[in-house]
């Protein structure tokens, strides 16, 4: 079955720290992985998109990392501000089009504290 | 910042009225979808289009209908709106490799 788990479920640290998220998949065949960050009430919004052949990937303060050997992902965040408090959701595609069929994670719940 | 959008943003309407929710996007993309998400939950594909005339109904079953007329629209719709209906309902578009979500519509029926 195809699934994408993520832990921790929710985090919290303090504002300046830094914090990795998890991302484990059993998606078959693979054909790229996406990391989205969701406000509370907002649609998510794209934060990184890695294929097959892609070790790792940054956008400003985040750097997500796959290894696809061992369907593992992570999403780092350096110097955490209070704007990055949001759920962080793992999305693996699989190579049935162009686009795929996504598999969503249920999310990491972050909170950064001043 | 993606040009989809959904309106309305919220929603709180009584049970058995017909409601439309509206999605549309700027891009020209033929892909469009429809996802459910309920609180601390994934998201659920509830409806895809791969372009007009063309719709699918998703993973998740769902009571609610699509159509796609035009290429820039993918309005969804409840003939009776029950209280299980109440969730984030979240419209989406996609290029080639990319996909683009609205801001959602947060529904409660009463």
């Amino acid at each position: 079955k195809n699934q994408v788990e993520q832990s921790p479920q929710s985090l919290i640290i303090l504002e300046g720290k830094n914090c990795t998220l998890q991302c484990n998949y059993t998606v078959s065949p693979f054909s790229n992985l996406r990391w989205y960050k969701q406000d509370t009430g907002r649609g998510p919004v794209s934060l990184t998109i890695m294929t097959f052949s892609e070790n790792t990937k940054s956008n400003g303060r985040y750097t997500a990392t796959l290894d696809a050997d061992t369907k593992q992902s992570s999403l780092h965040i350096t110097a955490s501000q209070l704007s990055d408090s949001a759920s962080y959701i793992c999305v693996v595609s699989d190579r049935g089009s162009t686009l795929g069929r996504l598999y969503f994670g249920r999310g990491t719940q972050l909170t950064v504290w001043p | 910042e993606a040009d989809i959008y959904q309106t309305p943003r919220y929603l709180v309407i009584g049970t058995g009225k017909k409601i439309t929710l509206e999605c549309s996007q700027t891009m020209g993309h033929d892909k469009m979808y429809w996802y459910q998400q309920d609180p601390g939950m994934e998201l659920h594909l509830i409806h895809y289009s791969y372009g007009v005339n063309s719709t699918e109904k998703g993973d998740l079953s769902s009571e609610s209908t699509v159509s796609r007329i035009r290429t820039e629209h993918f309005p969804l719709t409840l003939e009776s709106a029950r209280p299980s209906h109440t969730s984030q309902y979240l419209c989406a578009s996609s290029g080639r490799y990319e996909q683009y979500f609205g801001p959602g519509t947060r529904l409660t029926v009463t």
